[in-house]
């Protein structure tokens, strides 16, 4: 079945870059998500990428896929005391023919500090 | 207009209370959904609706009971809970269940069965 892994917690410097890393099993995933979570709150779309992508940047987000490997990354650059959240890889599961099904990793707690 | 909405934000019931979640959304998506969110870990799918009819349900107890009556709201009736089902529950909804359509998530209802 379907797996998603991502390293539980970052801690960074204001201003500096974060890298958050994920790794996914299912290698017909077509797309690659990844959500922010505020404490307490819902969970926020940031970007996604189509599987035919090698990067795609958005602002200070950029994502980079190495399907061979099958490595997700999102970088932020001049990361900010509000980027402070969890932040979830997820996959599209499409086993059987369920669509709709996000497969989510652990979600990766990323610290900002002053 | 891109935005979930859901009531309450808490709830809190005993194992004999009927309760119902609701969730609401009016951005023409005809995709709806419904996670369970535990402490500390990432969403996991309970049901997905397309279209007002129910396409998948993840093995969910009985106890848990969807609805959608229109396409714009989707509610999750509860009757008969247990404490372990304490959690957040958040909706999303999405154009459709292709995987190109990404998915728009609540805030969530925080339920605490006691």
């Amino acid at each position: 079945g379907e797996d998603v892994e991502q390293s539980l917690f970052l801690s960074v410097r204001e201003g500096d870059s974060s890298v958050i890393n994920c790794t996914y099993t299912d290698s017909s995933s077509t797309y690659l998500y990844w959500y922010k979570q505020e404490p307490g709150a819902g969970l926020q779309l940031l970007t996604y990428i189509f599987s035919n992508m090698d990067m795609k940047q958005d602002q200070r987000l950029t994502v980079l896929l190495n399907k061979k490997d099958k490595h997700l990354s999102l970088r932020i650059a001049d990361t900010q005391t509000g980027d402070s959240a969890i932040y979830f890889c997820a996959e599209l599961g499409l086993d059987g023919g369920s669509q709709g099904n996000l497969i989510f990793g652990k979600g990766t707690k990323l610290s900002v500090k002053p | 207009d891109t935005e979930v909405t859901q009531t309450p934000k808490h709830l809190v019931m005993g194992m004999t209370n009927k309760k119902s979640l609701k969730c609401e959304q009016h951005m023409g998506h005809r995709a709806m959904y419904w996670y369970k969110q535990k402490a500390k870990k990432p969403p996991e799918l309970m049901f997905v609706y397309s279209y007002e009819k129910l396409s998948i349900n993840e093995s969910v107890p009985s106890r848990f009971s969807p609805e959608c009556p229109n396409s714009s709201l989707l509610n999750l009736h509860l009757h008969a809970l247990q404490p372990e089902d304490s959690a957040l529950y958040l909706c999303a909804s999405s154009q459709g269940t292709l995987p190109s359509y990404e998915q728009y998530f609540g805030p969530g209802t925080r339920l605490t069965v006691t």
